[in-house]
């Protein structure tokens, strides 16, 4: 069970927009900045938004963040079919002096 | 051309010690902020923070494994190592180690699969 709370999967066509929620608490991203991930089948994850809100360079603008209280999201804007992979938000918690990272979300492109 | 990349035994049985080692380019470990960590994801599932290991060598703790993990450093080598006690077949997973900077991981090796079986 992990700290972070995601929906399991999301889909979408080509060209529409996606997000997915990250949930977590007061200790967590109630406190802390959020960073997401970025796994494409078979690889390594990638940073895709950073503790800044950022993205890398390379990362695609159509890829965003938002936090609000203990919840966060990422948006993919007009979803492509590489955007087909596995996404982790991550997130430092008080309490447990580590890092928590949610269940991860799988995007389908339909 | 920052690069990372573990190393360490593809199978260890049950009750062994499991010792990775993460050796790593492009960045120092005495550079102030610069940290390590070491990630692992069952096959299948979530990815799972392990330790951290700073410039400063302070070191930080998954709580749920804090009592078999150990991480180290050899700044002269480059390498980050982590032992993992009284390995069993649920702690199967493939392990990644990561630069770590400004709170988020930057940088990531390949990762090693670690297969705990008798």
């Amino acid at each position: 069970q992990s700290v972070l709370t995601q929906p399991p999967s999301a889909s979408g066509t080509p060209g529409q927009r996606v997000t997915i929620s990250c949930s977590g608490s007061s200790s967590n991203i109630g406190s802390n900045t959020v960073h997401w991930y970025q796994q494409l089948p078979g690889t390594a994850p990638k940073l895709l938004i950073d503790s800044f809100n950022q993205r890398p360079s390379g990362v695609p603008d159509r890829f965003s963040g938002s936090k609000s209280g203990t919840s966060a999201s990422l948006a993919i804007s007009g979803l492509q079919s590489e955007d087909e992979a596995d996404y982790y938000c991550a997130a430092w918690d008080d309490s447990l002096h580590g890092w928590v990272f949610g269940g991860g979300t799988k995007v389908t492109v339909l | 051309q920052v690069t990372l990349r573990e190393s360490g035994p593809a199978l260890v049985k049950p009750t062994q010690t499991l010792t990775l080692t993460c050796t790593f380019s492009g960045f120092s470990l005495t550079t102030t902020g610069m940290c390590v960590s070491w990630i692992r994801q069952p096959p299948g599932k979530a990815l799972e923070w392990l330790a951290r290991i700073d410039w400063d060598d302070d070191k930080y703790y998954s709580r749920s494994l804090r009592t078999r993990l150990t991480i180290s450093k050899d700044t002269s080598k480059n390498q980050v190592v982590l032992t993992m006690t009284n390995m069993d077949p649920v702690d199967t997973a493939t392990y990644y180690c990561t630069r770590t900077l400004n709170g988020h991981f930057d940088y990531w090796g390949q990762g090693t699969l670690v297969t705990v079986s008798s």
